[in-house]
């Protein structure tokens, strides 16, 4: 089945350090990957995706390549802001047709001290 | 386009209430989920809709949670008779071409 394994929070970080979450997955077929995040009383939103191997996805600053060889599609932001704070999920999906359920990872909280 | 909708924002009730949730979709969207958010058990799909037909409910907990979609612009969880252990963040979202639009949440309390 699906699943997808990222990175043990929480995650501590000074502004303008660099950051990295892990994310990797398993995946029957050819998935197409996510990284949403959730601000404080929130919803989730889209932050990035990426449809296939070696795509990369990119936004407000942040990206993350789609590697198919290690599959993996870790994010990475080269200088963080107080405003990044937030939980991050990694998630795929399977489909070939879209509108089919997304499988997410747990969350990585992330804190950026000034 | 105002995005998914959700109401009530926040709901306090008691054990053994009848507790119903509702979502409107974003306009053109033909899949809603509906998610639960604890801080034990993270983020869960309950169960999903594709043209307002339901597709997969394995999520839901047990016999007290049902959902409904009567039509392409509203959805609804009901939760009777309610328990504290669903006290939670209840999700909607839908979605077009694989992105799926999160609502705000309702915060759901029971006493």
């Amino acid at each position: 089945g699906n699943s997808v394994t990222q990175m043990e929070g929480p995650v501590t970080l000074s502004e303008e350090a660099f950051l990295t979450i892990n994310c990797t997955y398993t995946a029957t077929g050819y998935p197409s990957l996510f990284w949403y995040v959730q601000y404080p009383g929130e919803g989730l939103q889209l932050l990035l995706k990426a449809t296939k191997a070696d795509d990369k996805g990119s936004n407000k600053g942040f990206e993350a390549t789609y590697r198919k060889e290690t599959t993996s599609f870790h994010l990475e932001k080269g200088s963080v802001q107080v405003s990044d704070s937030a939980v991050y999920f990694c998630a795929l999906e399977t489909s070939n047709f879209g509108n089919e359920k997304l499988t997410f990872g747990t969350g990585t909280r992330l804190t950026i001290i000034p | 386009d105002a995005g998914v909708i959700q109401s009530p924002r926040h709901e306090v009730t008691e054990m053994g209430q009848e507790v119903t949730l509702r979502c409107k979709p974003i306009s053109g969207h033909n899949s809603l989920f509906w998610y639960r958010q604890t801080m034990m058990r993270g983020l869960e799909l309950l169960i999903y809709f594709n043209n307002n037909v339901p597709i997969d409910d394995s999520g839901m907990p047990e016999d007290r949670f049902s959902a409904k979609m009567p039509n392409a612009s509203f959805s609804t969880l009901k939760i009777q008779p309610s328990e504290p252990r669903d006290s939670a963040v209840y999700f909607c979202a839908s979605s077009s071409q694989e992105t799926q639009y999160f609502g705000p949440g309702t915060r759901l309390l029971v006493l």
